[in-house]
């Protein structure tokens, strides 16, 4: 069964530009969930989807950041304008059952 | 404001030896708790967790215990190998807010020979 895909895998802008990133969850997981994870710190949720609708994105900063499930399927989170403090992984996670969520790789976002 | 906490940022412990890494809490709606392992530059990967229903749950050399009175759980490992090094988070979740995971900052385990 293939994982979680996200692209890309390394990401370095200046400040103020603006980045997108990509995700494929595994075929079937209805919820698909944003976190950020800073260096030294714990993953974040940004956003959580049900499908396509939102289940909670209290924590996504609505400013610069946007994300999108079309279809239900893969999703994009978007960063505009970035900022030095968004520095950081950017995990995408997905799930069929409660709790067990399954994590790609990571995008690791360097804003200089 | 963090409501789980790793107060350990890093653990070492030799082979063979037992490894317990804690965790508390302080949401009480939490009902769900699982421990991740991450390996540098991996994304985290399941590897134990408990209901709220009970008090310990076994999967071979990891056991995780819940106290829910003290709001702490923990995860033995036992025997400890050198491949077991790794950041281990805790995290948990509530029913009423969808299920999506609260993370602690993790501790890193070193496993040495």
């Amino acid at each position: 069964e293939a994982g979680v895909a996200q692209s890309p895998r390394y990401k370095i802008i200046e400040k103020r530009q603006s980045v997108a990133f990509w995700c494929n969850p595994i075929s079937g997981h209805a919820t698909l969930y944003w976190y950020q994870q800073i260096l030294g710190q714990g993953p974040k949720l940004l956003i959580q989807f049900q499908n396509n609708g939102v289940v909670d994105d209290s924590q996504l900063p609505k400013d610069r950041f946007s994300a999108e499930r079309l279809k239900g399927v893969d999703s994009t989170l978007k960063i505009q304008p970035a900022k030095l403090e968004d520095s950081a992984v950017y995990l995408c996670a997905s799930s069929l059952e409660v709790g067990e969520l399954f994590f790609g790789e990571g995008s690791r976002l360097t804003v200089l | 404001d963090q409501q789980v906490k790793q107060n350990s940022p890093s653990l070492s412990v030799q082979e063979g030896r037992i490894s317990i890494l804690n965790c508390d809490y302080t949401n009480s709606m939490f009902d769900y708790f699982l421990w991740y392992k991450k390996y540098p530059a991996e994304g985290p990967t399941f590897l134990i967790s408990i209901s709220s229903i009970k008090d310990k749950n076994e999967d071979g050399r990891f056991t995780v215990f819940l106290n829910k009175s003290a709001k702490h759980l923990s995860l033995h490992i036992v025997p400890s190998q050198p491949g077991d090094s790794a950041v281990y988070f805790c995290a948990a979740s509530a029913r009423n807010s969808g299920y999506a995971l609260n993370f602690g900052k993790g501790t890193s385990l070193l496993v040495t020979p």
